[in-house]
C-alpha cells in the first residue's frame, strides 16, 4: 500500500496558487517526500522532494511540517499547463537488504480553470 | 542530468507473441530500476524492482515467466512480455535511481504504450 494519502482532486484558477496537501502519517525519520506530477500518456514528470525542511526550486515549494506527517506542494502561479496528476510519494527503504520499493496513491488530479 | 529513454514509445503486437521494452539511463548509472504499468485513468502500479546483475523483486500478482526483466548493465534494464495478450495491453513505464539511499529521486522514463491485437 502506498504510505501516503491525497484528495483525489482540486481545482485552481489560473494564475492563482495552487496547494497540494498530502498525509503521510507513517513516514520514518530518514524516509524522503517526494512529488512528481503526470500529464496524460506521459511518464511522471519530478517536481521536488525533502526531508524536514522547507524546499524550493524553480518549480515549486515543498512544506513540511514540523512533524513531519504531512506535507503541502505549493505551485505559486498555476498556468493551465499544471493541469495534470500529482502524486506525492515515500520511498520505500530496508538499508542493508534489497528492499526497495515505490508505491503509488491514487494522486490529486489539478484542473487549473481559465 | 538525469535523463531516462524508454523505448519504443509504442508498440502493437499480435497475441501470443513477446515484446521487449528497453529502459535507459542516459546520464547515470542507475543501482536500482523500477517497472510500472498503468491502466487508463488509474495510477502507476509497481510490477518489479530490479538492481543490477540480480533477479528482480516482483509484486504479489505479478507472474514473474510471464514479464521478463533483465538487468544487465547499471544503465539498461529491460522489460519481455511473453506471449502476450489482449489485457497485457497497458502503459509500461520504467524508472531509475542513482543510489539506494533515501535521497535520491526516482528519473521515469515516457512510457511505452502496448496494443495487443
Amino acid at each position: 500500500d502506498a504510505k501516503t494519502t491525497q484528495p483525489p482532486s482540486m481545482d485552481c484558477a489560473e494564475g492563482r496558487a495552487a496547494n497540494l496537501p498530502c498525509n503521510h502519517s507513517t513516514i520514518s525519520g530518514n524516509e524522503y517526500v517526494y512529488w512528481y506530477r503526470q500529464i496524460h500518456s506521459q511518464g511522471p514528470q519530478y517536481i521536488i522532494h525533502g526531508l524536514k525542511n522547507n524546499e524550493t526550486n524553480e518549480m515549486a515549494s515543498l512544506i513540511i511540517t514540523e512533524d513531519r506527517k504531512s506535507s503541502t506542494l505549493i505551485l505559486p502561479h498555476a498556468t493551465l499547463r499544471d493541469t495534470a496528476v500529482y502524486y506525492c510519494i515515500v520511498r520505500d527503504l530496508k538499508p542493508g537488504t534489497s528492499y526497495d520499493k515505490v508505491i503509488f496513491g491514487p494522486g490529486t488530479s489539478l484542473s487549473v480553470i481559465p | 542530468g538525469a535523463v531516462v529513454s524508454q523505448h519504443p514509445s509504442r508498440v502493437i503486437c499480435k497475441s501470443g507473441t513477446s515484446v521487449k521494452i528497453e529502459c535507459r539511463s542516459l546520464d547515470f548509472q542507475a543501482t536500482t530500476m523500477f517497472w510500472y504499468r498503468q491502466f487508463p485513468k488509474q495510477s502507476l502500479m509497481l510490477m518489479a524492482t530490479s538492481n543490477e546483475g540480480s533477479k528482480a523483486t516482483y509484486e504479489q500478482g505479478v507472474e514473474k515467466d510471464k514479464f521478463l526483466i533483465n538487468h544487465a548493465s547499471l544503465t539498461l534494464s529491460t522489460l519481455t512480455v511473453t506471449s502476450a495478450h489482449p489485457e497485457d495491453s497497458s502503459f509500461y513505464i520504467c524508472s531509475a535511481v542513482r543510489d539506494r539511499g533515501y535521497n535520491s529521486p526516482l528519473h521515469f522514463g515516457n512510457g511505452t504504450r502496448l496494443t495487443v491485437t
